[in-house]
């Protein structure tokens, strides 16, 4: 069975740097593009950004939030997806999911908390 | 700030047929798959169809989807108790980037 295990969430304060982990099973991840997905309190799902697999060149693509201030990133060894966050804003508050394709398979999420 | 336009909330009694429309443009649904989720209360969001109207293993063949030019539908057929959650629909837009539609959520009279 496919299973994604985020981690790596908590409370920062503003301006500071998290990184995401999301450890991946039960499916071949080398050849897997993956994504984050994030939603805040009460709101609605918003796409953070992908990551495609080295085969297909491993570039990433972001969502609007994520431009400028975070990082998608890979390491097919550890078969885990990463997503690195700097300059954090208190709106970046939320669940951050990570999903295999488009969202085909969905991790449970890692809570992040950007609070003074 | 969302591109793919969702009504907030649908509603029915057991038995009865649902469908959540979703409204986009020719930049995203016009030219791309739709995909759909179901996120329970308190739960993860779960794939629900993909490329407009593919089911995953697993998903009751009660929901389907649809796609006519701008738009996509989600129906729910035969409502039951468990499908209360919110819906989502999602589609590519020619800037590469996946948007996701505003949520409906569905209430079980």
């Amino acid at each position: 069975d496919v299973q994604l295990v985020e981690s790596g969430g908590g409370l920062v304060k503003p301006g500071g740097s998290l990184r995401l982990s999301c450890a991946a099973s039960g499916f071949s991840f080398t050849t897997t593009w993956m994504s984050w997905v994030r939603q805040a309190p009460g709101k609605g799902l918003e796409w953070v950004g992908r990551i495609k697999t080295k085969a297909d060149g491993g570039t990433t693509d972001n969502g609007p939030p994520a431009q400028g201030r975070f990082t998608i990133s890979r390491d097919d060894s550890k078969n885990t997806l990463y997503l690195q966050m700097n300059s954090l804003k208190t709106e970046d508050t939320g669940m951050y999911y990570c999903t295999t394709g488009f969202g085909d398979h969905w991790g449970q999420g890692t809570l992040v908390t950007v609070s003074a | 700030q969302s591109v793919l336009t969702q009504p907030p909330s649908a509603s029915g009694t057991p038995g009865q047929r649902v469908t959540i429309s979703c409204s986009g443009s020719s930049s995203n649904i016009g030219r791309s798959f739709v995909n759909w989720y179901q996120q329970l209360p308190g739960k993860a969001p779960k794939s629900l169809i993909y490329s407009s109207d593919q089911r995953p293993s697993g998903v009751p063949d009660r929901f389907s989807g649809s796609k006519s030019g701008t738009s996509a539908s989600l129906a729910i057929s035969g409502l039951q108790s468990e499908d209360e959650a919110d819906y989502y629909c999602a589609a590519w837009d020619p800037n590469g980037q996946f948007v996701f539609g505003t949520g409906t959520k569905v209430t079980v009279l």
